[in-house]
């Protein structure tokens, strides 16, 4: 099994609003990423988590939260986001950090934020 | 900060070779050339990836010259299904040693019958 899924597809949230975005994996892979890709633009990383720890965050604002609660789990919590927050948010996994291992996408989750 | 150029579109016709270029002038030396590509409103998908040598897999096949300053990945037999943006990414470097996809802006290849 080499899938990554994401839930939801889709989300809707107000600026006031708490929702969290879930990342599942069954590849046994230790590193997983999320990554947030605006319009017509290349994915962009955020966090990197490595044996469940935060290991790499791309200076993101404290808006996101990321958790990852066991190995095959990755979770990122929303609160209080802007309008220009609305983008694809996709989750990726590898074997290991120091990229000799591709890395394995989810379909990700198309969040807008009104 | 993209160490990649890549043109921005390139079109193919269904059934022939796609040849897309990439160009990696300030690549050192134990940087590694990786191809992902992205079909309309999916992830990203790993494709192949390489040091020095040519590469093939079931999916592609990577040409890197002898001085690395560039790269063509070649998809032989082009099919409608392969419509999406190509990215050619040089691995980056994070603290701590670990290693990053650097997505540039890509090529976006569009097949046609």
């Amino acid at each position: 099994d080499t899938e990554v899924t994401q839930t939801p597809k889709h989300l809707v949230m107000g600026m006031t609003n708490k929702k969290s975005l879930k990342c599942e994996q069954h590849m046994g892979h230790r590193a997983m990423y999320w990554y947030k890709q605006k319009a017509k633009k290349p994915p962009e990383l955020m966090f990197v988590y490595s044996y469940e720890k935060l290991s790499i965050n791309e200076s993101v604002p404290s808006r996101f939260s990321p958790e990852c609660p066991n190995s095959s789990l990755l979770n990122l919590h929303l609160h209080a986001l802007q309008p220009e927050d609305s983008a694809l948010y996709l989750c990726a996994s590898s074997q290991d950090l120091w990229g000799y291992y591709e890395q394995y996408f989810g379909p990700g989750t198309r969040l807008t934020v009104t | 900060d993209a160490k990649t150029t890549q043109p921005p579109s390139m079109d193919c016709a269904e059934g022939r070779a796609a040849n897309l270029p990439c160009n990696h002038s300030t690549i050192s030396g134990n940087e590694y050339v990786y191809w992902y590509r992205q079909i309309h409103s999916q992830g990203p998908q790993y494709i192949i990836h390489g040091l020095k040598n040519n590469e093939t897999n079931e999916m592609a096949s990577l040409i890197i010259t002898e001085d690395r300053k560039s790269s063509t990945l070649i998809l032989p037999h082009a099919t409608l299904r392969d419509t999406a943006v190509y990215y050619c990414i040089v691995r980056g470097y994070l603290s701590g040693g670990y290693n990053k996809l650097i997505f540039g802006a890509g090529t976006r290849l569009a097949v046609h019958p």
